[in-house]
């Protein structure tokens, strides 16, 4: 168990509604990453935050927002989903957003658009 | 761009025997360089990383990876497999906005 939460395991939904994953990280970690893992495009890395602020953005759709909220969990907006949208969806926590901090993974949000 | 590659998706392997599984990389500058495990319907678990420092890294569960700066590798390494070390395995890069690019994973499998 890393101590990393996410809530719901599994969300099942349809086109074009809009869905809200939620995150928390390790205690004492204030860094928050989001993933996608598909079958297509495999593990890439979305938005990050720390303490509060958007620090970094990577391959995020604009159909997808996210947040760091003072208690430091984060929420992963996803609106108009589309299919292709499926996937499962990872939260990751560090101490701080250096470049030799682990990343601790939650178990994951498996997202099936139908 | 910070990047990895995993050149095998699959690693055969009999229990017992050793196992590595590669990754070369494509950095600049010094690279921070990752390896975790995931599990059948299970979250990345963390084994190792290199920083700096001592070129043979030694992780959890009895796995070690070796930074070959000259190979440009990190493979990952086990002197003796174990059934329950089937999984998929991946590399990956910090970059530089301290996210992780992650290659396309290699899936182990150990026979009895």
């Amino acid at each position: 168990d890393s101590g990393v939460t996410q809530t719901p395991k599994h969300l099942i939904t349809a086109t074009g509604q809009r869905v809200t994953l939620r995150c928390s990280p390790r205690s004492g970690d204030l860094s928050v990453y989001w993933y996608q893992q598909s079958l297509d495009q495999g593990l890439q890395f979305l938005i990050q935050y720390y303490n509060g602020e958007e620090r970094a953005k990577g391959n995020i759709l604009e159909r997808f927002s996210a947040q760091q909220f003072p208690d430091l969990h984060s929420e992963l907006n996803l609106s108009s989903l589309e299919l292709g949208d499926s996937a499962l969806y990872f939260c990751a926590s560090s101490v701080a957003p250096g470049g030799a901090e682990t990343q601790y993974f939650g178990p994951g949000t498996r997202l099936l658009v139908l | 761009a910070q990047s990895v590659a995993q050149p095998e998706d699959q690693v055969n392997v009999a229990e017992g025997n050793p196992l590595t599984v590669k990754c070369t990389y494509s950095v600049s500058g010094n690279p921070y360089l990752f390896w975790y495990v995931q599990y059948p319907n299970r979250g990345l678990q963390f084994l190792l990383k290199y920083i700096t420092g001592d070129n043979l890294v030694k992780g959890s569960y009895g796995f070690e990876a070796e930074f070959n700066k000259s190979q440009t590798s990190f493979h990952l390494k086990k002197p003796s497999a174990l059934v329950s070390d089937s999984a998929l395995y991946f590399c990956a890069v910090r970059n530089s906005g301290y996210a992780l690019n992650f290659g396309k994973g290699t899936s182990l499998l150990v026979t009895p």
